[in-house]
């Protein structure tokens, strides 16, 4: 079974940009959510979609924006995008079944902006 | 506002001695705690959980210890091996289905 795949790895960006990050779940999983990880920060979960639905949703500004397709795929965006948005954003994708839940991560887009 | 914490960002242990990595967490409503191993340029992946209704849980040479009067979580590694350099992040979640995870404590095994 093929695991989480997030496109693209790496994206270089200028201040002010908008940039789209792509996420396909491993197949069957229909939650997804996203995190960026930035050095000493650990994972800060900025939202999950569950059936093309935002379930849940952390502290980020509303430039940070998100969605699901009907075939659990999910991309994230972020607009005007500003040198502190620099970080590995991770995709991860579960099944979502009763009260255990485990979380599949991406490899992750590392994002950089100049 | 951390509700996981922790407080060691790196450990350095001898080849064949016991890694403690340790865990706080301050919402006493979590029941469900999971360690996650990152190597550089991977995502993490899972390494063992525990549900709060146990207080240890055991797969190899992994064990995760729960202190829920503490609000405390430890992973013991024994025998520590190279190949378990890496970082480790502990997480947190609760009825709300959100994971809340760790800084990360960064862990080098030497040959």
């Amino acid at each position: 079974k093929a695991g989480v795949t997030q496109t693209p790895r790496y994206l270089i960006k200028t201040r002010g940009q908008q940039v789209t990050l792509s996420c396909s779940p491993i197949s069957g999983h229909r939650s997804v959510s996203w995190y960026q990880q930035t050095p000493g920060q650990g994972l800060q979960f900025l939202f999950e979609y569950f059936s093309e639905t935002q379930r849940n949703k952390g502290n980020f500004p509303g430039r940070f924006s998100g969605r699901q397709f009907s075939n659990s795929r999910s991309e994230m965006n972020v607009s005007t995008l500003e040198l502190g948005d620099s970080a590995l954003y991770l995709c991860a994708s579960s099944l979502d079944t009763g009260s255990v839940k485990k979380l599949f991560f991406g490899s992750g887009t590392q994002l950089s902006v100049l | 506002d951390q509700q996981v914490k922790q407080n060691s960002p790196s450990l350095s242990v001898q080849e064949g001695r016991i890694s403690i990595l340790n865990c706080d967490y301050t919402n006493s409503m979590f029941d469900y705690f999971l360690w996650y191993k990152k190597y550089p340029a991977e995502g993490p992946t899972f390494l063992i959980s525990i549900s709060s209704i146990k207080d240890k849980n055991e797969d190899g040479r992994f064990t995760v210890f729960l202190n829920k009067s503490a609000k405390h979580l430890s992973l013991h590694i024994v025998p520590s091996q190279p190949g378990d350099s890496a970082v480790y992040f502990c997480a947190a979640s609760g009825a709300s289905g959100k994971f809340y995870f760790g800084s990360g404590t960064k862990l080098n095994v030497k040959p």
